[in-house]
Order: C-alpha cells, then structure tokens, then sequence
C-alpha cells in the first residue's frame, strides 16, 4: 500500500513534443505529490508538486494533472527541449514531516 | 541561500568495513531525511532526523544508523559493509514552516563497496 507504480521506464520525445509521464499510488492517507528531476550525478530537484485541493498545477512548461478518484497523478512536459532530458521521479507523503515514497524513475529523451 | 551539502562526494570502502556519511542541511532547516539510490530500484527511505531525534525508519537493517547534532546537520553510519549497500545516499532537508513536505535533497554521497 506504501508503493507509488510510475511509467513509462523510459520515455523519448521529439523536441517539441509533449512528454507524459504517470503515477499511481494506493494509500489514501497521501496528500503531497511532489515531482522531482534529476541530472546525472547530481541529487534531485524539486520541480513542482501538488495537493489533492486542486486537480492541476502549472509552472511554466511544466504541468500536474491530478485525478484522486483514480489515485493517478501525471507530469506534462510542453515544447520538450533536450536540456530536459533527465530522470524524472514522481512521489507522494501524508501531512507534514513525513518520508516521501518515490516511483522507481522515468528516463526522458528529448531529442532535436 | 546555500544548498544541502553533502560529504564525501565519493567514498570507496572494502566489505566488512564502515562507512560515515555526512549531511548539513539548508539553514533553518530543522529535519533531515536519508534516502538510498541503488542502481535500478529508485530512491529508498532509510532514516529520518527531526530536532536531534530519530523520528522514523525504512525497511533497512540495524547495521545503517546515524544522528542528528544540535546545529542539525546529520550523519549515517553504515557498519559491516555488503557489496549491496554500493549506492547513491542522497540527503535531504525540511523545516517545519513549509509544512514538512517540501524535501530538498543534496549532491549524494556515492558509496562503492569492493
């Protein structure tokens, strides 16, 4: 119940193009779901994230959609450029101070 | 404002061996979280320090511990080394005033066991 399913493994985009990427979680009792991106041999980068309040968030090119009915959570990617190619990590926390619980990583390819 | 940092960048060690990582977190911040980055199986929940307390532990032996000190940086101690526990330890800080789940990680230690 603590699991957090991502796809696609990896995931090649067209520069341009929209990159997708989707989480499922089981547990109920979460209510953060945070996206992060990560460089080769650099930690992760909080990218934007999201509460089960609102069922989209925006920051610039980057887009959550978040369906509780469907406990399913997804990162769009607009106008794809090669300096997003990275891995990117879905997770999710219950309130406050708690562990996050990351989906395994999706390894994007933007390619020109 | 300086980032979490982390150290050593690099630690080779043999089996049977210890291991000292350590961590200081973003200034203000109070709670520290250790994570391991294993080759194919994403990040992992290892401990969690918050105002010098052990607060919560993931599905790992008693060999991987650590502590908090009084100024919140952090350390995890790996004892009796595997060649599984070769990872990426990742680091990361919160502080109670972005709610606590605004975690923000550092560089990683890359740990390699011989």
């Amino acid at each position: 119940q603590q699991q957090v399913k991502q796809s696609p493994q990896s995931l090649i985009v067209q520069k341009g193009g929209i990159s997708i990427i989707n989480c499922a979680y089981e547990n109920t009792a979460f209510d953060y779901f945070p996206w992060y991106q990560q460089f080769p041999g650099k930690g992760p980068a909080l990218l934007i994230a999201i509460r089960p309040d609102v069922s989209e968030k925006k920051e610039g090119r980057f887009t959550i959609s978040f369906n509780k009915s469907a406990k399913q959570f997804s990162l769009h990617i607009m106008d794809s450029q090669p300096g997003d190619s990275a891995t990117y990590f879905c997770a999710a926390s219950s309130s406050g101070n708690t562990p996050l619980v990351f989906g395994k990583g999706t390894r994007l390819s933007v390619i020109a | 404002e300086a980032g979490v940092t982390q150290s050593p960048t690099h630690l080779i060690k043999t089996r049977g061996q210890q291991a000292t990582l350590r961590c200081s977190p973003i200034s203000g911040h109070t709670s520290v979280y250790w994570y391991q980055q294993a080759l194919g199986l994403g990040l992992q929940f290892l401990l969690w320090y918050d105002e010098g307390e052990e607060r919560n532990r993931g599905n790992f032996p008693p060999r991987f511990s650590g502590r908090q000190f009084p100024n919140y940086s952090s350390e995890l101690n790996v004892n009796a080394l595997e060649l599984e526990d070769s990872a990426l330890y990742l680091c990361a800080s919160t502080s109670r005033d972005r709610g606590g789940n605004e975690q923000f990680f550092g560089p990683g230690t890359r740990l390699t066991v011989l």
